[in-house]
């Protein structure tokens, strides 16, 4: 079964950092890569899917990775507004989406 | 792109009564949806993948009794919540699958839906 971990679990900067969420996994035969935003009580927003075959997706001021020999990916924020400030949740899809926990972010103004 | 809509988005009911939560892809067909169930601060539990025309699979301890899933159609999956109790108050999510795009692993998520058992 896919482990899923993501690390810090909260993360508080200050209005205009770049922020760098991990996420880290066990099993690499994976389809694809998805990181999510979920605001308080509301569902998730698909930020950023990166298949198997690829190793980074950018989309704004958004990019993530995927090294999938080292079991890791990670979200990159660039310049972060309080806007920014969600839980951010990776999940690996090997047919079934596995979860990580989740980082929450708080980006200060 | 695709949608997912997922009706009603809170409800509140009394112990003892049972709740219809609806998925729907609203302009793709969706051979399967996952629904899953949120706890408060933490991740999404896969609860139940949902086949059209086939029984759903049940995750590992989740009672199939207990929250019956329906996908008779390619557009529309149920999760009914029989007899809640408290402790079934959660956030659940669907998600589904486009059938028709090419190595379709791509999973659409539903706004969630919020149930509170009083």
């Amino acid at each position: 079964k896919q482990e899923v971990t993501q690390i810090p679990a909260a993360l508080s900067v200050p209005e205009g950092e770049n922020l760098v969420l991990n996420c880290s996994f066990t099993d690499s035969a994976i389809y694809n890569l998805q990181w999510f935003r979920q605001d308080p009580g509301k569902g998730l927003t698909s930020l950023l899917l990166i298949q198997s075959s690829q190793r980074e997706q950018t989309s704004g001021r958004l990019n993530a990775s995927l090294d999938k020999s080292s079991g890791r990916s990670t979200l990159y924020i660039a310049a972060s507004q309080p806007g920014d400030s969600a839980t951010y949740l990776c999940a690996f899809n090997d047919y079934k989406l596995s979860f990580g926990a989740g980082t929450t972010v708080t980006v200060r103004a | 792109g695709a949608v997912v809509s997922q009706h009603p988005s809170w409800v509140i009911c009394k112990s003892g009564t049972s709740v219809k939560i609806e998925c729907r892809s609203l302009d793709f067909q969706a051979t399967t949806m996952f629904w899953y169930r949120q706890f408060p601060k933490k991740s999404l539990m896969l609860m139940a993948t949902s086949n059209e025309g086939s029984k759903a699979t049940y995750e590992q301890g989740v009672e199939k009794d207990k929250f019956l899933i329906n996908h008779a159609s390619l557009t529309l999956s149920t999760l009914t919540v029989t007899s809640a109790h408290p402790e079934d108050s959660s956030f659940y999510i669907c998600s589904a699958a486009d059938r028709g795009v090419a190595g379709a692993n791509v999973l659409t998520f539903g706004a969630g839906s919020r149930l509170t058992v009083l």
